[in-house]
This record gives structure tokens, sequence and C-alpha cells, in this order.
């Protein structure tokens, strides 16, 4: 069965530090791969997605990037965190024969202080 | 692109009672529906969903409906119990053109009143 992972759990920075943020799926071949942020209480804004090995599409512009060096891993990094980068980060995976059905991971709460 | 709303925002409702909630969406061409149950803390859930060429689809105590003509679709929880209190997602999209993103309403918090 497909699994996947994120880490770390929880994550305190402060302002202008880097950021790196990790997902990897066990299981299953060639996923699509997600970067989600969820603010306090607010819906999911998608910010990446990735069909594959080194094809990224951003959603939204900010201080954010993601790279898939792998076939099952997704990075987000940022050079510099915001106070507006706080929230809750959900790595998904969609397979190959079901593109369409995305399933989460446990997400990392980033708190930026 | 594709636009997906989602009504009520919050909703609350005596233990053993039904739930409703309604999401509408904007591109036609939309064909796939899930639904996501996220608990406090937790990561979304997939409970259920459904394809446009199916009107009803019901699982125990959960069901989604689908209008295609009104480009509407609904949630119905039965016999609420406790546990259904949580954030409640729909979503839509349209695989079919390459197209593998998944278009969020903004949630749902039902609360089930004991």
């Amino acid at each position: 069965s497909q699994t996947i992972h994120q880490w770390p759990a929880t994550l305190v920075q402060p302002v202008g530090s880097p950021l790196s943020l990790e997902c990897t799926v066990e299981g299953t071949s060639n996923p699509n791969l997600y970067w989600y942020r969820q603010a306090a209480g607010r819906g999911l804004q998608l910010l990446f997605y990735s069909v594959g090995i080194g094809q990224i599409s951003s959603e939204v512009p900010q201080n954010l990037s993601a790279s898939r060096p792998q076939d099952r891993q997704f990075i987000l990094s940022s050079k510099k965190l915001l106070l507006s980068d706080s929230g809750f980060y959900l790595c998904a995976w969609s397979g190959w024969v079901r593109q369409e059905t995305q399933y989460f991971g446990p997400g990392t709460r980033l708190l930026v202080l | 692109g594709e636009n997906v709303e989602q009504h009520p925002s919050t909703l609350s409702v005596q233990e053993g009672d039904s739930a409703v909630i309604k999401c509408t969406y904007s591109d036609s061409a939309s064909n796939y529906f899930p639904w996501y149950k996220q608990e406090l803390g937790k990561r979304p859930q997939l409970i259920i969903d459904i394809r446009s060429n199916v009107g009803e689809k019901k699982d125990q105590r959960i069901a989604v409906t689908l209008n295609k003509t009104a480009k509407h679709f609904s949630l119905h929880i039965t016999e609420t119990q406790p546990e259904d209190s949580a954030v409640y997602f729909c979503a839509a999209s349209n695989p079919n053109f390459g197209n593998e993103k998944l278009t969020f309403g903004t949630g749902t918090r039902l609360t089930i009143i004991p």
C-alpha cells in the first residue's frame, strides 16, 4: 500500500531564515505530487504541483520554491521566511492511474516568529 | 479556471439529525468531485467521491448527490455522531485534459451537538 511521509512535523523558525520541508511517497511510481498551505482556520491553497522529476508548476507567486529531485521526493524551500509563511503545509500525491484522487500527508506545522 | 463555492461555512446539528453541505462549480467540463474531512490538527482525508456519470453515491451514513445541469453537488450525513464534527471540503476537477489539480471549496465547519 502507499504511504506518504512529511518531516519535520513541527518547526519554529525566525523571520529571514531558510526553510526546507520534505515529502516522500512509498509504494507507488511516478506519482503526481502537490504542496498545499493552510493558514489557521482557513482553506487549502495549492502552492506547487509536479507530474514528474524536475517538472514543477507554481500556482502562487511568493518567496517559496519547490523541487523534485527524485521520483517520489518533493521538497519545499525558502531562502528567507516571512511571518506570513506560517501555516500548515500539506503534501499530497495522486497515482498515475487515478490522477484525480489526491491523498494527503500528515503535514508540517510551521510557525515563523 | 474552475471556481468552487461551498455553503454554509459553519453548521451545527443535533446528534442524530442529518447534515447537508452544498457546493457549486463553474466549469461544466469538471467531472470528478471528492469530499474531504479534516479533523482538528489532522490531514484532510477523502471520505467519498463521485464522477459525473452518476447522480448519487452512498457509503453507510454518507452520500453525495450531483446535479450536472445546475452544476452543484452536496454531501449528506445522516444519523450524525460526535465524531462527525470536523471541517469538510468539497473539490472539483477535470482530469481528462491533463488537469491534475483539484479546486477546493472554502470548507464547512460541522459541529455535532450532543
